[in-house]
C-alpha cells in the first residue's frame, strides 16, 4: 500500500514552453502533497505544500506564478512549470500524506525535467 | 530554525563490514526523525522512522537507528553491508502531523568488494 506515482518519469521540453507533472496517490487519499526539487548530488528542497481544494503554500524564494500547483482531488496534484528555462532543469519529486497516517510522507519516483 | 546535518558527504565500506551514517538535527520541539534511501534517478524509500517510545528503531533491509536526545543525533547503522546498499541516504526531521520535512544533504554510500 501507500504507493505514489509520477508522470512522466522523464520529459524534455524547449525553452519557453510549459510542462505539467502529475503526482498520484494510487491506493490512498492524500490530504496533503508536497513538491520537492532536487539538483544533482544535492538534497531535496521543498518547493510547496499542496492541500486538496485550497491554494498551495509556497516556500520562500519559489515563484508561484512559475510553478503552478493544483490539487484538484484527493489523489492527484499537478505541478506545471510555465515558460521553462534551462535553469529549471532538475529532478522533481512529490510526496503525499495519507489522512490515516499524517506523520509519514510517501514519495513518488520523481520526474527528470530537461529544458533545452 | 530546524536543520539536519549529515557530516559525511560520502562513505566507502567494504562488503560485509558494519556501517554507521551520522545525522544530527536541530529542532525546537519533539522531533519526528526519518531515514530515506535513494537509488540513482529514483525517488525516496523510507528505511525507518522514530516518533516516540523505544529509542532504537528497526527498519527495512536490516537497518536500525538510535535516537539520542542528549546528542541530538539519529545515526543509522547496519551490521553487515551488502553491495546493493550502495545508494544515497538522507536523514530528515519533521514535527507534528502534516508539517514539512527538512532533509540533510545526504551521504553517498559506496560499497567496495
Amino acid at each position: 500500500g501507500a504507493v505514489v506515482s509520477q508522470h512522466p518519469s522523464r520529459v524534455i521540453c524547449k525553452s519557453g514552453t510549459s510542462v505539467k507533472i502529475e503526482c498520484r496517490s494510487l491506493d490512498f487519499q492524500a490530504t496533503t502533497m508536497f513538491w520537492y526539487r532536487q539538483f544533482p548530488k544535492q538534497s531535496l528542497m521543498l518547493m510547496a505544500t499542496s492541500n486538496e481544494g485550497s491554494k498551495a503554500t509556497y516556500e520562500q524564494g519559489v515563484e508561484k506564478d512559475k510553478f503552478l500547483i493544483n490539487h484538484a482531488s484527493l489523489t492527484l496534484s499537478t505541478l506545471t512549470v510555465t515558460s521553462a528555462h534551462p535553469e529549471d532543469s532538475s529532478f522533481y519529486i512529490c510526496s503525499a500524506i495519507s489522512g490515516d497516517s499524517s506523520y509519514e510522507q510517501y514519495f513518488g519516483p520523481g520526474t527528470r525535467l530537461t529544458v533545452t | 530554525a530546524q536543520s539536519v546535518t549529515q557530516p559525511d558527504i560520502h562513505i566507502t565500506v567494504s562488503e560485509g563490514a558494519s556501517l554507521e551514517l551520522r545525522c544530527n538535527y536541530s529542532y525546537g520541539a519533539t522531533p519526528y526523525l526519518f531515514w530515506y534511501v535513494q537509488s540513482p534517478g529514483q525517488g525516496l524509500q523510507l528505511l525507518l522512522k522514530y516518533f516516540s517510545g523505544d529509542t532504537l528503531v528497526q527498519g527495512i533491509k536490516g537497518f536500525e537507528a538510535e535516537f539520542k536526545r542528549s546528542q541530538s543525533s539519529f545515526n543509522l547503522r547496519k551490521p553487515s553491508v551488502h553491495w546493493s546498499d550502495a545508494a544515497e541516504y538522507f536523514c530528515a526531521v519533521g514535527g507534528r502531523s502534516f508539517q514539512k520535512l527538512v532533509f540533510g544533504t545526504g551521504t553517498r554510500l559506496l560499497v567496495s568488494p
